[in-house]
């Protein structure tokens, strides 16, 4: 399984792009990258997902550059609803490999 | 659809009490997970399952059972709970297909304390 590292946390202002990033190593061949955010109380929401280069939806972007050794999810103009933790998953789509396994994720605090 | 249901959703043991907390998807969805989370922690995979009839160990399976009957259901026995135990559970499920998603829907939670 890819081990992901991701920042403990982060600070941010309504309003602003916001840039998550998130490292994976040793990322394999078929792994690909998802992204996901969880509120108080609730069970982590799915964001977005990608292989390479960059994935764009109504939500977020996700931009990961061709090593495939990293990846940055991008919150457009953030407002105080978008203050939650947000965890980076490497999962494999082939083979025996159905775990999926989260990390402590990223606190993003966005303040007025 | 109800998505993914869990019940109950608050629930306290005592200690050396046993529970099952249940878990429903109605998305026919092949795969399905339990986590559990410690406040301020991330989310720990106790078991999952491919399908029914197959199960297997996540991360901190130990004072867990799983049973996978059918596709829709996924319970998830405490035997013997512990104050360790106390924590928010999370079941979740995916499908695998064509698409290669890895996209999770997860239930609201539960929230078991042990004292």
């Amino acid at each position: 399984l890819a081990k992901t590292t991701q920042p403990i946390s982060m600070d941010s202002y309504e309003g602003q792009e916001v840039n998550i990033t998130c490292s994976h190593n040793n990322i394999a061949t078929n792994d690909y990258i998802t992204w996901y955010q969880q509120f108080p109380s609730q069970g982590p929401r799915f964001i977005i997902q990608g292989y390479k280069t960059k994935v764009t939806n109504e939500v977020a972007s996700l931009f990961i550059p061709a090593d495939r050794k990293s990846s940055t999810l991008s919150l457009p103009r953030v407002s105080l609803s978008d203050t939650a933790v947000y965890y980076c998953l490497a999962w494999n789509s082939g083979g025996s490999n159905y775990k999926l396994t989260f990390g402590k994720g990223t606190l993003l605090t966005v303040n007025p | 659809n109800a998505g993914v249901t869990q019940t109950p959703k608050f629930r306290i043991l005592k200690i050396g009490q046993s529970m099952t907390l249940q878990c429903a998807q109605d998305m026919n969805h092949n795969y399905m997970y339990w986590y559990r989370q410690d406040p301020g922690m991330g989310l720990k995979l106790i078991y999952y399952s491919v399908g029914a009839g197959i199960t297997d160990k996540g991360e901190v399976p130990n004072g867990y059972n799983v049973s996978r009957s059918t596709t829709e259901d996924f319970p998830l026995r405490l035997e013997l709970a512990a104050p360790s135990q106390t924590s928010v559970y999370f079941c979740a499920s995916r499908q695998q297909g064509l698409d290669n998603t890895g996209e999770l829907f997860f239930g609201e939670g539960s929230r078991l304390t042990v004292l």
